[in-house]
């Protein structure tokens, strides 16, 4: 079956970088881009950009540009997002969520499995 | 990017249906039909509950359906149940690989 299992709660300090893990098992890891999703406590849902495991390529959302960076490890078949520069309006839910459709098919523009979350506190 | 606009609060009884709106533009939801919506419980990860504007994953409900006019996708759940009782978002693509989410419904079950 599919899962996704993200890394472990963080606490930074503004100004401070995360790197946050997301391992994907139960299906071919380089067949499916994988989205990352944030939410803030008691907020929406902010896509954050999608990242293409089997080549690397990434788009991020303007709002993130210059501070975001998706990588991928295909001999672990986990995806990072790494975010910079952070502040306290970072905190939040960061999820990474696989997109539904494979590389055979196209793209959906769906997130049909998501991780368990990782919550990350910026915090002085 | 805006986030898409949706209902702060909607509401229903059980039994009843109750739809849910996401307004767009013509660069998002009025160009593609590439809508998906979620459900999200409290504390819970978001589950995809309609793709594509109206294709439903397998094991969801047939309770749920999805459609879209112009720049308005919509969201119907039919013979509300308690367990309906969520956060509901919705999201398109908005061409260049990127994504909106809308603001996000809070159905309450009455």
């Amino acid at each position: 079956q599919v899962q996704l299992v993200q890394s472990g709660a963080e606490v930074k300090k503004p100004g401070a970088s995360v790197k946050v893990s997301c391992k994907a098992s139960g299906y071919t890891f380089t067949s499916y881009y994988m989205h990352w999703v944030r939410q803030a406590p008691g907020q929406g849902l902010e896509w954050m950009g999608i990242i293409n495991p089997s080549g690397g390529s990434t788009s991020y959302a303007q709002k993130f540009q210059g501070r975001v960076t998706m990588t991928r490890d295909t001999s672990t078949s986990t995806v990072y997002m790494e975010l910079s520069s952070l502040r306290s309006e970072d905190t939040a839910v960061y999820y990474c969520a696989r997109e539904g459709g494979d590389s055979s098919s196209g793209p959906t523009w769906s997130c049909d499995y998501w991780g368990q979350g990782t919550l990350v506190t910026v915090s002085s | 990017q805006s986030a898409l606009t949706q209902p702060a609060s909607v509401s229903g009884s059980p039994g009843q249906s109750i739809t849910i709106s996401c307004t767009g533009t013509s660069s998002d939801v009025g160009s593609y039909n590439l809508v998906s919506w979620y459900q999200q419980h409290p504390g819970k990860a978001p589950k995809l509950m309609i793709y594509e504007g109206s294709k439903r994953p397998s094991g969801v409900s047939n309770r749920f359906s999805g459609s879209k006019s112009g720049n308005t996708a919509s969201l119907t759940i039919s013979g509300l149940q308690a367990e309906d009782e969520a956060d509901y978002y919705c999201c398109s693509y908005a061409g260049s690989s990127t994504f909106v989410f809308g603001g996000g419904t809070k159905l309450t079950v009455l």
